[in-house]
């Protein structure tokens, strides 16, 4: 059985950078791809960029383009998530979740990790 | 790129209703559409793939059908743990806007 568990929550000045983690317990980390999501508060879920470890090749959505680095380290099974130059609109909670569409079998994004709030604040 | 059509927006229905969510998709997705259910303060959950295959665990009351560009998420007798907002995702880049569904 797949877990995720991310890093706790986070409170950023504006300008400044944050990096959250995600660590995968069972199955075989290498073969996932790992998307991230956020959701700002009331809002729905906006889905910020992927990565697959085994070709540490990550994409990411126009508009992070630039502010947005998402990395992975396969010997502890971690995925990361930095997101630079904050500001208050990226207060959100950050999810990370396993995207089945990269294995076979059936698709989806399951697992989540439980969520990290990012709050942005002078 | 893609637009994605959910409605409605919110919905409020009675223990035992039917109750019906769509998605319209802007061009032809096939079957690749997932359905989401998040309850407030906890990560979505995964309760339908690949437009009506329902994930294991979930139960038989939830369905969805559909296919191309027009898709339908259906509670047959809604419970009151079903109380959550419901999301479609028709690719991995993209969701829904969501539907936020509530006990009359």
């Amino acid at each position: 059985q797949v877990q995720l568990v991310q890093s706790g929550a986070e409170v950023k000045k504006p300008g400044s950078s944050v990096k959250i983690s995600c660590k995968a317990s069972g199955g075989t980390f290498r073969s996932f791809i790992i998307s991230w999501v956020r959701q700002a508060p009331g809002q729905g879920l906006e889905w910020m960029g992927g990565i697959t470890p085994v070709f540490e090749t990550a994409n990411y959505t126009q508009k992070f383009q630039g502010r947005l680095t998402i990395t992975t380290d396969e010997s502890t099974s971690t995925a990361y998530m930095e997101l630079r130059s904050l500001r208050s609109e990226d207060t959100a909670v950050y999810y990370c979740a396993r995207n089945r569409g990269g294995e076979p079998g059936p698709a989806g994004f399951d697992p989540w990790g439980q969520g990290t709030l990012v709050t942005v604040s002078s | 790129d893609i637009q994605m059509i959910q409605s409605p927006s919110s919905l409020s229905a009675s223990v035992g209703d039917r109750v019906t969510i769509t998605c319209q998709a802007s061009q032809d997705i096939s079957y690749y559409l997932n359905w989401y259910q998040q309850k407030p303060g906890k990560a979505p959950k995964l309760l339908i793939y690949d437009a009506s295959n329902l994930e294991t665990g979930v139960p038989s009351r939830f369905r969805g059908s559909g296919f191309g560009t027009h898709f339908t998420f259906t509670i047959s007798s809604l419970q009151p743990e079903d109380i959550a907002t419901y999301y479609c995702q028709p690719y991995d880049n993209l969701f829904g806007q969501g539907t936020r569904l509530e006990i009359k």
